[in-house]
């Protein structure tokens, strides 16, 4: 266990719609991370958050949004849904402290979202 | 952005056999990690290894940050070792680049019993 977890584990939903994917990082961790695993595009890195702010963008659509709140938990929300958005979402965290040419440290991954998208 | 090889893309094994797994990377990394994905979708956390080696039972792993490249050791190789094992990066935390991890393809390991 490693500590993140990801609400809920398993989403269908239909085209067009809206969901919102949650995720808890490991107690004391700032650093917010959400990534999509597609059979196509493989693992890949969609947004992070530190302490409520966002720090970093990927290949992040715009009908994909995310937020980091006070409590330090995220929420992804995905809307106008297509098919291509089936895929394993994960959420990760760290304590990652910002700041150019810092440190870096270890990524945990929660268990995952698995949303298919029919 | 960095790129991330892995090699090989598939590698098929009978219980017991030791097997090496690469990963190559383009530029200097900050934080490399190294993650079994079992056939649940789980994404496992092996090692955070951006440099020097470290030994976790019948796993090891070398990165030599210098020549870019990080090496996976599985030794006596167990049914329960199948799965996908993915390579990440990350270079310095940057103003747009953040600490996001880069991740290689991944090796899909099989071991038959």
């Amino acid at each position: 266990d490693s500590g993140v977890t990801q609400t809920p584990k398993h989403l269908i939903t239909a085209t067009g719609q809206r969901v919102t994917l949650r995720c808890s990082p490991r107690s004391g961790d700032l650093s917010v991370y959400w990534y999509q695993q597609s059979l196509d595009q493989g693992l890949q890195f969609l947004i992070q958050y530190y302490n409520g702010e966002e720090r970093a963008k990927g290949n992040i659509l715009e009908r994909f949004s995310a937020q980091q709140f006070p409590d330090l938990h995220s929420e992804l929300n995905l809307s106008s849904l297509e098919l291509g958005d089936s895929a394993l979402y994960f959420c990760a965290s760290s304590v990652s402290t910002p700041g150019w040419g810092s440190r870096q440290e270890t990524q945990y991954f929660g268990p995952g979202t698995r949303l298919l998208v029919l | 952005g960095i790129q991330v090889e892995q090699s090989p893309p598939d590698l098929i094994l009978q219980e017991g056999a030791n097997s090496t797994l690469r990963c190559n990377f383009s530029d200097s990394v900050n934080n490399l990690q190294w993650f079994h994905q079992n056939p649940w979708g789980q994404l496992i956390n092996l090692f955070y290894i951006p440099s020097g080696t470290k030994q976790n039972g019948r796993l090891s792993a070398t990165t030599v940050a210098t020549e870019r490249y990080s090496l996976l050791y599985i030794s006596s190789s167990q049914t329960t070792d199948s799965g996908v094992y993915f390579c990440a990066v990350a270079t310095k935390w940057g103003e747009t680049s953040g600490s996001r991890l880069t991740f290689g393809e991944g090796t899909q390991l099989t071991v038959n019993p």
